[in-house]
């Protein structure tokens, strides 16, 4: 089953703009962690959050999680082509080691 | 290039032949797992290894599935009596033991039923 669901399904902007995705999981997690995945390929870890953060910053990567409601967010800004991809978050609460993925969001960026 | 790597890239078989995908982690990566994915859909828990123990299963995994990981270095995947419904990409990752919970992914193994 998946946890994460991912909002909206896919995204459509402009080169230089800045996209934001959101995600709401269900349950109680150790972090929760966005990866990107680009057409046909294996995916690539983006920037984990720990439950106890409520922010972090990675180049022009910022994610954000809100643990009272089950929800985060992962904003690019100043997009470029090269970010068309299809982005997952994904969680992992610590009892077992495996991550639960969202279905994703399509982002396209247009230059 | 020491990233995880997955062999084959792609397979196509007929329905009711057996396969197998290897999967060569980082080398000091203790935690080796494998996912599969469907068209539109996240990436799907499938097993993992703890060195060479395999630790879970998921209810996914049906009995035509198995997974090793000899003496907890690559791993493979068979698939017996392929049904049209494997027909998915196949993903392996790895990661540290301790510490870190990123997850390293190969390319995947891109299989197709007929």
């Amino acid at each position: 089953s998946q946890q994460g669901e991912e909002d909206p399904q896919a995204l459509s902007i402009q080169e230089g703009e800045n996209a934001t995705m959101n995600c709401s999981y269900k349950t109680s997690i150790n972090n929760l962690q966005w990866y990107r995945q680009n057409s046909g390929r294996g995916l690539v870890h983006l920037i984990l959050i720990r439950s106890n953060e409520r922010e972090k910053h990675s180049g022009r990567l910022r994610v954000t999680l809100d643990t009272s409601k089950k929800s985060s967010s992962l904003l690019i800004t100043a997009s470029r082509a090269a970010d068309t991809a299809s982005y997952f978050c994904a969680t992992y609460t610590g009892a077992n080691s495996k991550l639960t993925f969202g279905k994703g969001i399509t982002l396209s960026v247009r230059p | 290039d020491t990233g995880v790597s997955q062999d084959p890239r792609h397979k196509i078989t007929k329905r009711g032949q057996n396969v197998t995908f290897r999967c060569d982690p980082i080398s000091e990566h203790n935690r080796l797992y494998w996912y599969r994915q469907t068209l539109g859909q996240g990436p799907e828990f499938l097993t993992y290894f703890q060195n060479e123990a395999q630790l879970e299963k998921s209810r996914l995994l049906s009995d035509r599935f198995s997974a090793e990981r000899p003496k907890g270095s690559f791993s493979t995947l068979e698939i017996q009596r392929t049904e049209q419904g494997d027909s998915a990409m196949y993903l392996c990752a790895s990661s540290l033991l301790a510490g870190s919970y990123e997850q390293y992914f190969g390319p995947g193994t891109r299989l197709t039923v007929t």
